[in-house]
């Protein structure tokens, strides 16, 4: 069965304390994984795409990387604004291109 | 430019009453979704529509109905409403493949 799975639950970092925060899967095929943020009350914000392992993409303060069984979305010397839920999804290579499978994401705070 | 809007933002109903929540997107996509967010669990799809006229099942589809009447609209509707139903939706747009663009949510509670 396809599963996203993330971890920690929850994390809270002191500013400029950096971490990672980690997405393993289980696909029989990977079409692409994303990375989201969600703030309090908002819709999810896009992040990142990685299609193939070794891949890895980077914006500001986070870099999100790839391997075939897990993604990991690292923050460096983050600051409070950087708090948020953070949501990975799977997209199957083996079914439709509407099928996104996501996680329960990692609640991020950030303490100044 | 708007992106994705989605109306009403709260809502609280009584067990038995229906509404209709509706999704617009300006961006020209012809992939849209609805998804709810329960505390704990994933983003769940309700239904979803590949192109203008077209409506399919998702993952949890019991108690919801969709139409996309034009290529902009996604309405959800649900008929007779369930406690079980109290949640967040989300509507979720995008090209044919890619990243989801998502609205701001829509609360529901269900009494």
């Amino acid at each position: 069965e396809d599963q996203v799975t993330q971890s920690p639950e929850a994390l809270r970092l002191q500013e400029g304390e950096s971490s990672s925060l980690n997405c393993s899967y289980t696909v029989s095929g990977l079409r692409g994984l994303f990375w989201y943020r969600q703030d309090p009350g908002k819709g999810p914000e896009f992040l990142f795409t990685l299609y193939s392992a070794g891949e890895e993409k980077e914006k500001e303060r986070l870099k999100a990387t790839l391997t075939k069984k897990e993604s990991f979305l690292h923050i460096t010397a983050p600051k409070p604004e950087d708090s948020a839920t953070y949501l990975c999804a799977v997209q199957p290579a083996t079914s439709g291109t509407y099928k996104y499978i996501f996680g329960t994401g990692t609640r991020l705070k950030v303490l100044a | 430019n708007a992106g994705v809007t989605q109306t009403p933002k709260f809502r609280v109903l009584k067990t038995g009453q229906s509404m209709t929540l509706l999704c617009a997107q300006d961006m020209n996509h012809e992939y849209m979704y609805w998804y709810r967010q329960d505390p704990g669990m994933g983003l769940r799809l309700i239904h979803y529509s590949v192109g203008e006229g077209t409506t399919a099942k998702g993952e949890v589809p019991d108690g919801y109905n969709v139409s996309r009447l034009k290529k902009q609209n996604f309405l959800l509707g649900l008929e007779s409403a369930a406690p079980s139903q109290t949640s967040v939706y989300f509507c979720a747009s995008k090209i044919t493949s890619g990243e989801l663009f998502f609205g701001e949510g829509s609360r529901l509670t269900v009494l």
